[in-house]
């Protein structure tokens, strides 16, 4: 399978405690997404790499959250001291920089945080 | 402030009919996409429209742009059960997305 791939699925945690998920993205694609999706809503914009450069982060985003993407490659995307609020689905998605910039999206990581 | 808006949020049709589901977004963008969500899994990428008066087709969904009116269009011709789902539209780079579009089918 050459698609997006995230793992875990799914990721239960207590409130207080650090979480890391992970993301590989399509070989050749260049850029590297990560969103959040609550339940009837659409996916949130988080942050975004061009290869190893993280070159947006959402305003929204917290100082807990934190994300890499080491040798343009794979990225994690780490939350620090998770709160209830942070459970929700985490997208990651990938494209090839140029032309119709269209991202692939992975399956998802689902965080639930008691 | 880039907003995209839907409308409706909520759909239930019956099989054959037709209807169409709109996107507004209210500054400049260089293209505009529309993706697709079945309960429980990830995105689908359905079409990217990239300049004025773009028009794309795939089956019984078609897709159309006006960025004049920063206005996109999916319509859905002779609907059938198996269109059921989530569409949302999407606009810029960095993909700002609408709330989405919950389309339910009736047999």
């Amino acid at each position: 399978d050459t698609g997006v791939s995230q793992n875990p699925r799914h990721k239960i945690t207590k409130r207080g405690q650090n979480v890391t998920f992970r993301c590989d993205p399509i070989s050749e694609h260049n850029r590297l997404y990560w969103y959040r999706q609550t339940l009837g809503q659409g996916p949130e914009f988080l942050t975004y790499f061009q290869n190893e450069a993280q070159l947006e982060k959402s305003r929204l985003l917290s100082d807990r959250f934190s994300a890499e993407r080491p040798k343009g490659s794979f990225s994690t995307l780490e939350i620090q001291r998770t709160e209830q609020g942070d459970s929700a689905m985490y997208l990651c998605a990938s494209s090839l920089l140029g032309g119709k910039n269209i991202q692939y999206f992975g399956a998802g990581t689902r965080l639930s945080v008691l | 402030e880039l907003k995209v808006e839907q409308n409706p949020l909520f759909l239930s049709m019956q099989e054959g009919k037709n209807y169409t589901i709109y996107c507004n977004y209210s500054t400049t963008s260089d293209r505009l996409y529309w993706y697709r969500q079945d309960p429980g899994k990830s995105l689908e990428s359905l079409f990217v429209l990239l300049s004025n008066g773009a028009v794309k087709q795939e089956g019984r969904l078609m897709a159309s742009l006006d960025t004049k009116a920063r206005l996109s269009t999916l319509h859905i011709t002779a609907a059938v059960h198996d269109l059921s789902a989530t569409y949302f539209c999407a606009v810029d780079d960095k993909i700002i997305f609408g709330k989405g579009t919950r389309l339910h089918i009736l047999p």
